[in-house]
């Protein structure tokens, strides 16, 4: 087990670009998050997925924003007419969730968006 | 929504010094998480502590969740130590499920 993954790592982009993350989470876990850290910050929570439904979403994620996960395998967030203020670090975590039974979540490296 | 505090915000550590960290949370949790945030910005577990004392080599955690805080201990810290140690609380409400973050604690350890 390789732990989370996120790809890419980086990503520059103009303002008023289109961009796409990924993230692949540990195997077997049922849950996966997605959250944004901004400098100086703790990370904030986005919203997250059981399998392939998106359970909850912040007020955060504007309609700009677009998660999916569309095997309840790896899932992917689009950010569309990206702004300024869309600059941070987007973090992907999994968790395994049973019936009763709720654990730690684990994250992945992060992708740190920069916009122009 | 439920408030997370870290103190202190900054802590600068002598090599081989001893430091605690506290977290306070405003409302019952189900579930307490400590991370290190590395330089290049990746989130590592440390504990997943809803309640008691737990202790993993020079680190150790203790959550007393009827008072609603939990406190970190780094016992002989060593400059690898450094980083931003982030406590994260998760309040279960109908089938909502996040980790809420406090502002996190700077730790610079010096040799």
């Amino acid at each position: 087990d390789t732990g989370v993954s996120q790809d890419p790592r980086h990503k520059i982009t103009k303002r008023g670009q289109n961009v796409t993350f990924r993230c692949d989470p540990i195997s077997e876990h049922n849950r996966l998050y997605w959250y944004r850290q901004t400098l100086g910050q703790g990370p904030e929570f986005l919203t997250y997925f059981q399998n392939e439904a998106q359970l909850e979403k912040s007020r955060l994620l504007s309609d700009r924003f677009s998660a999916e996960r569309p095997k309840g395998s790896f899932s992917t967030l689009e950010i569309q007419r990206t702004e300024q203020g869309d600059s941070a670090m987007y973090l992907c975590a999994s968790s395994l969730t049973t019936s009763g039974s709720r654990y730690e979540q684990f994250f992945g490296p992060g992708t740190r968006l920069t916009v122009l | 929504g439920i408030q997370v505090e870290q103190s202190p915000p900054d802590l600068i550590l002598q090599e081989g010094a001893n430091s605690t960290l506290r977290c306070n949370f405003s409302d019952s949790v189900n579930n307490l998480q400590w991370f290190h945030q590395n330089p290049w910005g990746q989130l590592i577990n440390l504990f997943y502590i809803p309640s008691g004392t737990k202790q993993n080599g020079r680190l150790s955690a203790t959550t007393v969740a009827t008072e609603r805080y939990s406190l970190l201990y780094i016992s002989s810290s060593q400059t690898t130590d450094s980083g931003v140690y982030f406590c994260a609380v998760e309040r279960y409400i109908a089938a909502g499920n996040k980790l809420t973050f406090g502002g996190g604690t700077r730790v610079l350890v010096k040799p």
